[in-house]
């Protein structure tokens, strides 16, 4: 079964510092994507960023990009220049192409702070 | 182009009621897939559906269903609520194709039972 894993329930940060946010996966299949969701205390997901497991290249969303290590099965999030609209929790979700689901992480609680 | 509906947005049942929530999903996705999220729990995945069948389906109770009509609207179902199923019911809608990877969700319908 394919798991999530987000090892930091919370963190803050200052404004217009940079951020990371780790998550770990596991699954043995080879055809999968990886996404950031954000989700603010108004509860709307909002896609973040998402990455496709054959592509080697790190996805980039201006300030938001993922170092993506497939044979680690690692995915974290950097935000740069952080904002105080960046405050919310963010999930990191697996989805493979035959499972049809996402499977989320328990998330991350993100607190910019000015 | 218009995002994911859900309907209603906030609802309160009482133990042994059932409901309905309804999903309308990004024009041209045709896959629907549903999720509870609670504070305990975390995001689970309920079920998906893609040209009315569904697909996949989460380890819910069979008080848990659903549907898709042609027009890809999708709607689930809750019968004989139980205080536990209070929870925020997010609904995401997938363009359907591998390689596009556009999931999106819905603002979610909130559940009280009481």
């Amino acid at each position: 079964a394919q798991t999530v894993t987000q090892s930091q329930p919370e963190m803050s940060v200052q404004e217009a510092e940079t951020v990371t946010l780790s998550c770990t996966y596991d699954t043995s299949e080879n055809n999968y994507y990886l996404f950031w969701y954000k989700q603010p205390p108004s509860r709307q997901m909002i896609l973040v960023i998402r990455q496709e497991a054959y592509k080697q290249q790190n996805a980039t969303e201006n300030r938001f990009s993922v170092n993506f290590q497939k044979a680690a099965k690692s995915f974290s999030l950097k935000i740069s220049d952080s904002q105080l609209g960046d405050t919310a929790m963010y999930f990191c979700a697996f989805y493979m192409e035959y499972g049809n689901k996402l499977v989320f992480g328990a998330g991350t609680i993100l607190r910019v702070k000015s | 182009k218009a995002g994911v509906t859900q309907t209603p947005r906030y609802l309160i049942k009482t133990r042994g009621q059932q409901v309905t929530l309804s999903c309308s999903p990004i024009s041209g996705h045709r896959s629907v897939s549903w999720y509870q999220q609670t504070p305990g729990q975390g995001l689970q995945f309920l079920f998906e559906y893609f040209s009315e069948t569904q697909r996949n389906k989460g380890n819910f109770p069979g008080r848990f269903s659903g549907r898709q009509f042609s027009n890809s609207r999708s709607e689930m179902n809750v019968s004989t609520l139980e205080l536990g199923d209070s929870a925020l019911y997010l609904c995401a809608s997938w363009s359907g194709s591998w390689g596009t990877g556009e999931l999106f969700f819905g603002e979610g319908s909130r559940l009280t039972v009481l």
